[in-house]
């Protein structure tokens, strides 16, 4: 079955960076796009960046736009984001989520893991 | 970017009451919208997608409809199963917007 799992959040001190995982199996990863979803403490749903299957289309929300980049490796069906300069208000769990449409990104997550907690602190 | 709201913010029913979620978007998004399921500690689950389409092994108690600006998830016999937050989400234009999530309560 579809399985998304992260890994790599915890503590980290604000102006730090932090890099995240998300090993997927169960479903050909370099077919779907990928995609990061946070949820801030006692907030809803917001979605940060895109990766296409490829890797030739990366988007970003503005709020982390020129401190995050988003990466994947096919050949090891994993996904990366790695975060830098970090602020108070990137404290949120971190979902990476699986586009619904092979082969192309229609925005649309079917698949989510269980998250991974962020929280930038000093 | 499209601004989501939903209605209530929360609610509370009797098992077995017919529960209603109100989805609107700031512009037309025709049926570009999708319904989320999110318990605690919990990865999300996906509902509803594109306004009324039920996805694989959802319960049929579930269903969407609407089209444009309006939109709603509707559980016609709610179960205690069902204790989550609702969200929407809007995959007409980049970037893909959430709404602030409906609480539901037995």
């Amino acid at each position: 079955q579809v399985q998304l799992v992260e890994s790599g959040g915890g503590v980290v001190q604000p102006g730090r960076s932090l890099r995240l995982s998300c090993a997927a199996s169960g479903f050909a990863f370099n077919k779907f796009a990928i995609h990061w979803v946070r949820q801030a403490p006692g907030k809803g749903l917001e979605w940060v960046a895109l990766i296409s299957f490829d890797g030739s289309n990366r988007q970003f929300a503005d709020s982390v736009k020129g401190r995050f980049t988003i990466s994947r490796d096919n050949s090891k069906n994993t996904l990366f984001l790695q975060m830098n300069s970090l602020r108070a208000d990137d404290t949120a769990v971190y979902y990476c989520a699986r586009d619904s449409s092979s082969g192309q990104d229609v925005n649309r997550f079917d698949y989510w893991g269980q998250g991974t907690l962020v929280t930038v602190s000093s | 970017d499209i601004q989501m709201t939903q209605s209530p913010s929360s609610l509370s029913a009797p098992v077995g009451d017919r529960v209603t979620i109100t989805c609107r978007a700031s512009q037309s998004i025709s049926s570009h919208l999708t319904w989320y399921q999110h318990k605690p500690g919990k990865a999300p689950n996906l509902v509803i997608y594109d306004a009324s389409n039920l996805q694989t092994g959802v319960p049929s108690r579930f269903s969407g409809s609407g089209s444009e600006t309006y939109f709603t998830l509707t559980i016609t016999s709610l179960q205690p199963e069902d204790i989550a937050t609702y969200y929407c989400q809007q995959s007409y234009s980049h970037p893909p917007t959430f709404g602030p999530g409906t609480k539901v309560e037995i």
